[in-house]
């Protein structure tokens, strides 16, 4: 069962251009997001994360929005650049419970030069 | 550099055989995760654990066990090896048990011949 989901394995954008990479999720219980990079033979990478108090959320390139009510979430990178190219995993986290993230398959972005 | 150190990078081992792997957290980090990474899959979660204490379990085998000491560090213990067990294995640490961001070590490729 998979509760986060990246249906975009892959995704091809131009230098210059905006990335938008979308992550579902099924499990109402989630209230923080991550958004992580990761290049090969690397450990992921911290990105920007967001509370679901919140719809949005900034940093520098990185924005990524909340869809409580569609249970969805995006990551928007402008402008794009070719060393943004890596694979790009979206992680949620329940606040009660047990406490664990819980990690999309990923989408491949290439930024093409 | 996360601040997360992972040790063995990289372990080369027979079926059957028994491995520990190392992961020691960024300074003042509580919470300890384990994850698995096999060819290019998602992050599947393992196990985490909080100032000493299991806090949640994903779909870790039985075969595998891990602990947090007093120093904070922790160890996976992977035993009875299989092919299938051929993965990467992050850990990654948090300075609380939810709500924040998680920081990963650069990962641990284990190879089982």
């Amino acid at each position: 069962d998979q509760q986060v989901k990246q249906n975009s394995p892959s995704l091809s954008v131009q230098e210059g251009r905006i990335s938008i990479l979308n992550c579902d999720y099924t499990n109402s219980m989630f209230d923080y997001f991550l958004w992580y990079k990761k290049y090969p033979a690397e450990g992921p990478t911290f990105l920007i994360s967001i509370s679901s108090i919140k719809d949005k959320n900034e940093d520098g390139r990185f924005t990524v929005f909340l869809n409580k009510s569609a249970k969805h979430l995006s990551l928007h990178i402008v402008p794009s650049q070719p060393g943004d190219s890596a694979v790009y995993f979206c992680a949620a986290s329940p606040s009660s419970g047990t406490y664990k993230y819980i990690f999309g398959t990923g989408t491949r972005l290439k930024v093409l030069a | 550099d996360s601040g997360v150190t992972q040790t063995p990078k990289h372990l080369i081992t027979a079926t059957g055989q028994r491995v520990t792997l190392r992961c020691s957290p960024r300074s003042g980090d509580l919470s300890v995760y384990w994850y698995q990474q096999s060819l290019d899959q998602g992050l599947q979660f393992l196990i985490q654990y909080y100032n000493g204490e299991e806090r949640a379990k994903g779909n870790i085998l039985e075969r595998f066990s891990a602990q947090q000491f007093p120093d904070l560090h922790s160890e996976l213990n992977l035993s009875s090896l299989e092919l299938g067990d051929s993965a990467l294995y992050f850990c990654a640490s948090s300075v609380q048990a939810m709500n924040t961001e998680a920081f990963f070590g650069q990962g641990t490729r284990l190879t089982v011949v």
